[in-house]
């Protein structure tokens, strides 16, 4: 198991602009995964990327993996202050446990 | 999609109780479950991995003896926190992964415990 670091930590931005996270690993993986925890909540899954792949979309979710760099990034465009949270990466051997890092704050102000 | 139910949402207990958090797989059957615990502010820390019918994997530094888990079938696994105490009190949240195990990993709407 491996931890992801995210960064930055704290992310402060106006409604409609774009948010992107970073996250950064040190072990090999079979897919790299983020959440979103809204204050006081379980995490919600909202798409995982697997090695083998450079880049996914999910709405208004944009992922990227550079497996020769260790590092992931998040995009959510044209954010809306719903999309407040704390995101977490977690990249994930095969069938392992994931660990999880202090995660990016986002804070988006209408 | 795959779903987690976790209960109670809040507890509040007196020191020196016990209290019993269950989570439990709606539509799936869940071979692994992870216990989280949670402080404000701070991320989510690992205590255990259990996987259906055989004992759970503490991480370094969580007593086993303290925070009971079982994992008796491939939809329910509870984690007891006996003799709570009000350092005790946090966010625990329950996830599990099942033939899923190479996707993403399904989580509990999390337990707040509240040790007086």
């Amino acid at each position: 198991s491996q931890q992801g670091e995210e960064d930055p930590q704290a992310l402060s931005i106006q409604e409609g602009e774009n948010a992107t996270m970073n996250c950064s690993y040190k072990t090999s993986i079979n897919n790299l995964q983020w959440y979103r925890q809204n204050s006081g909540r379980g995490l919600v899954h909202l798409i995982l990327i697997r090695s083998n792949e450079r880049e996914k979309h999910s709405g208004r979710l944009r992922v990227t993996l550079d497996t020769s760099k260790k590092s992931s990034s998040l995009l959510i465009t044209a954010s809306r202050a719903a999309d407040t949270a704390s995101y977490f990466c977690a990249p994930a051997p095969q069938g392992g446990k994931l660990i999880f890092g202090q995660g990016t704050e986002l804070s988006v102000k209408p | 999609g795959a779903v987690v139910s976790q209960h109670p949402s809040r507890v509040i207990c007196k020191s020196g109780t016990s209290v019993k958090i269950e989570c439990r797989s709606l539509d799936f059957q869940a071979t692994t479950m992870f216990w989280y615990r949670q402080f404000p502010k701070q991320s989510l820390m690992l205590m255990a991995t259990s996987n259906e019918g055989s004992k759970a994997t503490y991480e370094q530094g969580v007593e086993k003896d303290k925070f009971l888990i079982n994992h008796a079938s491939l939809t329910l696994s509870t984690l007891t926190v006996t003799s709570a105490h009000p350092e005790d009190s946090s966010f625990y949240i329950c996830s599990a992964t099942g033939d899923r195990g190479n996707y993403g990993y399904t989580f509990g709407s999390g337990t707040r415990l509240t040790v007086v």
